[in-house]
Formats: structure tokens, C-alpha cells, sequence
């Protein structure tokens, strides 16, 4: 089975904070995505990544970065948090279809 | 542009009825198509998936969904619902190999 984690499931922080979000995939996958979820709004892409060091926008990319040093890890970086940050973070890992992990819930206060 | 679309935002059926979840894509070249799961705070599970070949396809739980290119549909249905199914359903389209398009969700209610 594939496998995608993520390093919190629930997460507090504090208004310009810096924050790191990981995810891990155990399938070899090339493909790795960020996706955060909000009520009404569904999933919207963040940042993606075809490969080691390469990295894509998504839709909504302002705010973020993101970082992909080994193949298996994928982070999303919150340069300064802002309460707008609060949502679902979901990491998904690629061949064809995607496979997504657990979610964070972040909240920034 | 290449869109997913799932006209239902609610639907509420009786445990035990049979339950047909709406999903079009953006017609054009034909898609991988997919559906999900997601149950209250967790990720999304793959239900089920088509890339060609046979247009009924069989997922988890019981799940099935069928592909009419004539319609640019990929319906998920179920023949009798089981309360743990109430969840968000997602459909979702890979387009050429680039980009993935997902529908915005439909929240099944199970009643008793």
C-alpha cells in the first residue's frame, strides 16, 4: 500500500511565525503536490513538484514555498504566517492517480 | 479549460437505498478518471479509478462508477448505502499527464 505522511495532524501557531509542513511518500513517486482545503472553496493546488529540486506553482502559491532536497519528502514552507493560513493542508504523492495523506489542520492565531 | 464538475453539492438517501453520485468533465481528449473519499478531518482515499478499456469500473467498499464518453460522465453509484458512507465524495480528472482537476465535492447524508 502506498503510504503518505504528514509530519502533524493538528498544528497551532502564532501570526508570523515561520512554518514547516512535511510530507513523506514511500511509493518512489516523482510526483508530489500541496493542496490546502477549505469549506465551500474545495481543494486548491498550491505548489507541486515533478522531481528532486523542481518545483511548480499551483493556483495559489502566494505565501508558500516549497522545498524537495530527497524525492521522498516534500515540505511547504509559511515564510510568515497569517491567520488567512488557517485551513487543511493535504499532501499527495503521484504516478497516475494521487494518493494523499492524513492532512493537517493548521491554525494560525 | 479543462474542469471537473459535480452539480450536486448535498445529497441525503436512506441507509439501504441505492445512491448515484453526478460527475462531468470537460469534454476533449478523454481523461484518467477518479473518485474519492473523504471522511470528516482525514485525506482523501481512492475509491476507484479509470484510465480505458472496460467503462464499469469496480472501486473499494462496494463502489462502481461508469464511464460515458458519449455524456463526458464518470457517475459513481452503489447499490445500497451503509451509514458509514456518509463522507465528501470527490471526482477528479488527470488531463495529459500535466495536471490534475478535481470536482468540488458532494457531502453524502445517510439517514437511518
Amino acid at each position: 500500500d502506498v503510504k503518505v505522511t504528514q509530519s502533524s495532524r493538528y498544528l497551532v501557531k502564532r501570526t508570523g511565525e515561520k512554518v514547516f509542513l512535511e510530507c513523506v511518500q514511500d511509493m518512489d513517486h516523482e510526483n508530489m503536490f500541496w493542496y490546502r482545503q477549505d469549506p465551500g472553496l474545495g481543494l486548491r493546488l498550491i505548489y507541486f513538484s515533478y522531481d528532486v529540486k523542481m518545483k511548480e506553482k499551483g493556483d495559489i502559491p502566494e505565501g508558500y514555498s516549497v522545498s524537495r532536497e530527497k524525492k521522498e519528502r516534500f515540505s511547504l514552507i509559511l515564510e510568515s504566517a497569517s491567520t488567512n493560513q488557517t485551513s487543511m493542508y493535504l499532501c499527495a504523492s503521484s504516478a497516475y492517480e494521487q494518493y494523499f495523506g492524513p492532512g493537517t489542520r493548521l491554525t494560525v492565531t | 479549460a479543462q474542469s471537473v464538475t459535480q452539480p450536486d453539492i448535498h445529497i441525503t438517501v436512506s441507509e439501504g437505498a441505492s445512491l448515484e453520485l453526478r460527475c462531468n468533465y470537460s469534454y476533449g481528449a478523454t481523461p484518467y478518471l477518479f473518485w474519492y473519499v473523504q471522511s470528516p478531518g482525514q485525506g482523501l482515499q481512492l475509491l476507484l479509478k479509470y484510465f480505458s478499456g472496460d467503462t464499469l469500473v469496480q472501486g473499494i467498499k462496494g463502489f462502481e462508477a461508469e464511464f460515458k464518453r458519449s455524456q463526458s460522465s464518470f457517475n459513481l453509484r452503489k447499490p445500497s448505502v451503509h451509514w458509514s458512507d456518509a463522507a465528501e465524495y470527490f471526482c477528479a480528472a488527470f488531463y495529459n499527464f500535466n495536471k490534475f482537476y478535481f470536482g468540488s465535492g458532494t457531502k453524502l447524508n445517510v439517514k437511518p
